[in-house]
């Protein structure tokens, strides 16, 4: 298996603008999440599906922030509009349902200028 | 909420030395403990985790242990290689064996080791 795809890997963009974050979980993983990481607040989790059901998305900073998982192989985390403290790395992470580990992707890293 | 604490933030070994690395956790229902492994450009790795029914676990150079009573745990990493330079991660969760569970991370700990 190709592990956790992500992408893009990196995205600049200006503020205001729409900037949609694409994540393909391991086949046959049932728990999806996603993460940001910061210098100042390290890994935060924004939301985490099971079986493409949100269970809690306490974590999405704002309204500007939502994420979608139309089926078990694809989540996309968008961010309308986007501000420069927005700037970080956005990790997607797979799971079984009654597993432990958590697979990363290798993160997209959001420049918002 | 779980809030994970880790110290410290930077630590600087020679090759061939130990490294100890600690945690603490604030929610006693806690039970899941897992260490995360996070080189340059890549997403974190599982590394080793333990369950709260279980004091210590050693995998060749890398083992944990857990204290319940005080909430925190360590990892310990002997014989140092270069190739353990990374940032770690503690994390915690409530993990009721196959329901919903979310890790909280602690801030990480960037290991450089010095050849």
């Amino acid at each position: 298996d190709a592990g956790v795809i992500q992408s893009p890997r990196h995205e600049v963009t200006e503020m205001g603008q729409e900037v949609t974050l694409r994540c393909k979980p391991i086949s046959g993983h049932n728990s999806l999440f996603w993460y940001r990481q910061t210098m100042m607040r390290g890994l935060e989790l924004l939301i985490y599906f099971n079986n493409n059901v949100p269970i809690d998305d306490s974590g999405m900073p704002e309204d500007r922030f939502s994420a979608k998982m139309p089926n078990a192989s694809f989540s996309t985390l968008k961010i309308q509009p986007s501000e420069p403290r927005d700037s970080a790395v956005y990790f997607c992470a797979s799971s079984l349902l009654s597993g432990r580990e958590a697979f990363f992707g290798q993160g997209t890293r959001l420049t918002v200028v | 909420g779980e809030n994970v604490e880790q110290h410290p933030s930077t630590l600087s070994v020679q090759e061939g030395d130990s490294a100890v690395i600690k945690c603490t956790y604030s929610d006693s229902a806690s039970n899941y403990f897992p260490w995360y492994k996070q080189e340059l450009g890549k997403g974190p790795q599982l590394i080793i985790d333990i369950r709260s029914n279980v004091g210590e676990k050693k995998d060749q150079r890398i083992a944990v242990t857990l204290n319940k009573t005080a909430k925190h745990f360590s990892l310990h990493i002997t014989e140092t290689q270069p190739e353990d330079s990374a940032v770690y991660f503690c994390a915690a969760s409530i993990n009721s064996g196959g329901s919903n569970y979310k890790l909280t991370f602690g801030k990480g700990t960037l290991l450089t080791v010095n050849p």
